[in-house]
């Protein structure tokens, strides 16, 4: 079946560094979506990409999904402390209505 | 809009008992889904409805019923608890799936 992985699985940064996430698929995507989770709390959706190739950006975060459609990025430049928390990829491969998400990378940034 | 509403927040059930966690959506969303979250392992989703009457399995299925009998209810059944079941449940929710996903605030759920 279908699988998301995504590394690295942890990331320890000092504040004002950079953080990249990356995310692969076993299979080709029909679009992929990122989540943050603080700790103790629920997923939140942050993005949608659906375009092979595309870019999105929301402030100091940079979403890119691959020519491939099945690799997908989000880089955070610049980090701070609010950006603690768990970052997920998930995505829909072929016709199917599954929603399979990514191990997930859990960010830690030290003031 | 309370968004997606779960009960119970905790619950604690003994090896071989059943139980229902609730999920409910005001968003008249047509989508829902239900996963478990365990330490290192994710999301995994368990099952999913793409509108009323409509059910399918996920990645990890077994020892879960779910039903959709109403558009803004979504109900996970565990039929038989086992230890291993111990998670945290989330129930979430979207319009038509082209749209990211609403979460609902998650149920602990141990099993003892």
């Amino acid at each position: 079946g279908q699988q998301v992985m995504q590394i690295p699985q942890y990331q320890h940064v000092q504040e004002g560094e950079d953080f990249t996430t990356y995310c692969n698929s076993s299979t080709t995507l029909s679009n992929i979506q990122w989540y943050k989770q603080r700790p103790g709390g629920h997923p939140v959706f942050l993005i949608q990409l659906v375009k092979s190739g595309e870019v999105k950006k929301q402030k100091r975060l940079t979403f890119q999904f691959g020519e491939a459609k099945k690799n997908s990025s989000l880089h955070i430049t610049a980090t701070q402390t609010t950006d603690v928390g768990t970052y997920f990829c998930a995505g829909k491969g072929g016709a199917t209505n599954k929603l399979i998400f990514g191990t997930g990378t859990l960010l830690a940034v030290q003031p | 809009n309370a968004g997606v509403t779960q009960t119970p927040k905790f619950q604690v059930l003994k090896t071989g008992q059943s139980m229902t966690l609730q999920c409910a959506q005001d968003m008249n969303h047509e989508y829902m889904s239900w996963y478990r979250q365990d330490p290192g392992m994710g999301l995994r989703l368990i099952h999913y409805s793409v509108g009323a009457g409509i059910t399918d399995q996920g990645e990890v299925p077994n020892g879960y019923n779910v039903s959709r009998s109403t558009t803004e209810d979504f109900p996970l059944r565990l039929l038989s608890a086992a230890p291993s079941q111990t998670s945290v449940y989330f129930c979430a929710s979207s319009y038509q799936g082209a749209l990211g996903y609403t979460f609902g605030s998650g149920t602990r759920l141990t099993v003892v």
